[in-house]
């Protein structure tokens, strides 16, 4: 089965640093991949790891431990903009496979002042 | 910056009635996907295609969905006879290569089915 899990909702203050933690059972793996998405638009691509660590990408880092099914997304220095869903998606196989994104629920991250 | 664009941005139809949703990928991607979000729910994979033809579809991607490419330029999702639960926000996705990580989403169609 495919299984990606993702609180539902958090609150963080303006300025502030935010852990989004995802953790997932899939039948097959080949990358982890965070999205951000605002309300009635697309979801817009934030980072991908293939490999367990970190990778930073100014405000935004994510983190991979593939042996524990787990990944985070750290968001520093919030800002309101930041406002927005954040979804965890696996891809099951290489793109040149079929390989889809299976999403989790998404986290509704609403930034405070 | 190129980007892939999804026509029209909202239909409304009547149950039973047959809707095309367009998507024009990014002219050099090659991988194509079909995504649907029912409002409140999570992302759900529906079909993914390449080289004219279909390389995985899902559950949800019955006998009463289709997809073709008729022109090189166009990738279009038909819904043959739509039922009230097809109603969703349904995103077109491409990538330019096998090798490429980052699927490049239109800003989709939201379709409402009365």
């Amino acid at each position: 089965g495919q299984n990606i899990d993702q609180p539902t909702e958090m609150t963080a203050t303006e300025g502030a640093i935010v852990q989004i933690n995802c953790t997932y059972q899939t039948s097959g793996f080949n990358g982890l991949f965070w999205y951000q998405q605002h309300a009635g638009e697309a979801p817009t691509f934030l980072s991908y790891n293939v490999l367990d660590g970190l990778e930073e990408k100014g405000r935004f880092s994510s983190f991979l431990s593939r042996s524990k099914g787990y990944s985070y997304l750290l968001l520093k220095e919030l800002q309101m903009k930041d406002s927005a869903s954040y979804l965890c998606a696996v891809r099951d196989r290489w793109s040149n496979q079929g390989g889809k994104l299976i999403f989790g629920q998404g986290t509704e991250l609403s930034v405070k002042p | 910056e190129p980007e892939v664009t999804q026509t029209p941005s909202h239909q409304v139809t009547q149950m039973g009635q047959e809707v095309i949703l367009r998507c024009v990928p990014i002219s050099n991607h090659l991988y194509f996907y079909w995504y649907r979000q029912i409002l409140g729910q999570k992302v759900e994979f529906l079909v993914s295609f390449y080289n004219n033809e279909i390389s995985e579809k899902s559950e949800i991607f019955d006998d009463q969905f289709s997809v073709e490419r008729p022109d090189g330029s166009n990738f279009t999702l038909k819904i043959r006879s739509t039922k009230l639960e097809d109603s969703a926000m349904y995103f077109c996705a491409s990538i330019p290569s096998g090798g490429y990580n980052e699927q490049f989403f239109g800003p989709g169609t939201r379709l409402t089915v009365l």
